[in-house]
């Protein structure tokens, strides 16, 4: 089966950079994948990463170590906007490889 | 109007009713799923859909049913309500076409009080 480790919380003030780990156990792997939600919100696609190394879009950046089984989400120059809960999953060869397990979620609370 | 659509917005029921979520479509996305959210628990998989004859169990289907009617049509049941089916049930798609993948399209969300 599948297994991710997330953080629960995590604090950090406007304009700051954080990180977001997620750690997995995984019988197959496809790719990490994150998703932002907002409160009463529907979860967003955020980033996919199916390759080492780092995935650029803006201000977030997505990191995939596959011999390590872990990744990030990197937020920078923090805004009150980004006060959500970040979900990070893993994409599985199950389903012909569209099936993603999710993690627990990261609340992320950005202070003035 | 949203490419993936969820009827109703909220719903409180009475414990041993039977109710329905519905889910619709407008992505043409093949691959229809059902999750769960329970806070600190993320989101379970009920229920998954390849295509209208293809339906399959995910993680958390005790208690629960799907139909799907047409590609763009996928709905939740659940049989006989009860309280720990309180939850906030999200609806998502996905497209198999291609060699890329593109994460899923949620939609709003039901959120279900079972009393």
């Amino acid at each position: 089966g599948q297994s991710l480790e997330q953080p629960s919380e995590v604090t950090a003030v406007e304009g700051a950079i954080v990180q977001i780990n997620c750690t997995y156990q995984t019988s197959g792997f496809y790719g990490l994948s994150w998703y932002q939600q907002h409160d009463g919100g529907a979860p967003t696609f955020l980033s996919y990463n199916a390759l080492d190394g780092l995935e650029e879009t803006g201000r977030f950046s997505s990191f995939l170590s596959r011999s390590d089984s872990y990744g990030y989400l990197l937020l920078q120059e923090l805004q009150m906007k980004d006060s959500a809960s970040y979900f990070c999953a893993v994409r599985s060869p199950r389903g012909a490889g569209n099936m993603l397990t999710f993690g627990g979620g990261t609340r992320l609370m950005v202070k003035p | 109007d949203a490419d993936v659509t969820q009827t109703p917005r909220n719903r409180i029921t009475k414990t041993g009713k039977r109710i329905m979520l519905e889910c619709s479509q407008t992505k043409g996305h093949d691959r229809m799923y059902w999750y769960r959210q329970d806070p600190g628990l993320g989101l379970r998989l009920i229920y998954y859909s390849f295509d209208v004859k293809d339906i399959n169990k995910g993680e958390i289907s005790d208690g629960y049913s799907v139909s799907r009617q047409a590609q763009a049509k996928f709905s939740l049941s659940l049989e006989s309500a009860i309280p720990n089916q309180t939850a906030l049930y999200f609806c998502a798609t996905s497209d198999s076409s291609g060699q890329g993948f593109y994460g899923y399209t949620f939609g709003s969300g039901t959120r279900l009080t079972v009393v």
